[in-house]
């Protein structure tokens, strides 16, 4: 099986850009979160869907920042305009409910660098 | 306030052994998560606790005392592989698959 999956792996734009990140999560799997992770800060979780629904948005940073699951395999986190504080690794992960732990699966990440 | 601590940095020596610790306030308390990642990687995961006590996973074991708020993750036999970072997460309510995350211990394994 796939894990969780998204692109692009590398993003480097400049300030004032939109940027759209994506994630395609593990079939199945009803519990879909973003963070975003940085030296300073660590893991920080952005949002979290369940069953395609925002549940959680407090931890989206502010207005420049978006994010929608319009179906069960897909989500975008989008930042428009981005600026240099946004730079940073991004990840998606997905659980399910009724598994042994409800353990987070993690994708690989988009690295966000914004000059 | 939420707050989890756990070391900045460790070293080690192969073949040895060595205990990471985490200690949590939160609000409230529906388990524990030991994730580990290597550099430019994602987290992946590697225990959990929930009831007090020591669960043992091969080389990797995890300890829960609820009532002082703290865990460990004890590893054996260390590899040179096991150069990572150990990630401490407490999931505060049953029903909410939130986790609050600590900032991760810096494990070095030297030969």
């Amino acid at each position: 099986d796939a894990g969780v999956i998204q692109s692009p792996r590398h993003e480097v734009t400049e300030m004032g850009q939109e940027v759209t990140l994506r994630c395609k999560p593990i079939s199945g799997h009803d519990y879909l979160f973003w963070y975003r992770q940085t030296m300073m800060r660590g893991l920080e979780l952005l949002i979290y869907f369940n069953n395609n629904v925002p549940i959680d948005d407090s931890g989206m940073p502010e207005d420049r920042f978006s994010a929608k699951m319009p179906n069960a395999s897909f989500s975008t986190l989008k930042i428009q305009p981005s600026e240099p504080r946004d730079s940073a690794v991004y990840f998606c992960a997905s659980s399910l409910v009724g598994a042994d732990y409800n353990e987070q699966f993690f994708g690989p990440g988009t690295r966000l660098t914004v000059l | 306030g939420q707050n989890i601590d756990q070391p900045t940095e460790m070293t080690a020596t192969e073949g040895a052994i060595v205990q990471i610790n985490c200690t949590y306030q939160t609000s409230g308390f529906n388990g524990l998560f030991w994730y580990q990642q290597h550099a430019g990687e994602a987290p992946t995961f590697l225990s959990y606790n929930v009831l007090d006590g020591l669960e043992e996973k091969g080389r990797f074991s995890s300890f829960l005392s609820r009532s002082k708020g703290y865990s460990y993750l004890l590893l054996k036999e260390l590899q040179m592989k096991d150069s990572a970072s150990y990630l401490c997460a407490v999931r505060v309510a049953g029903n909410n698959r939130k986790l609050i995350w600590g900032l991760g211990t810096s494990l070095a394994v030297n030969p």
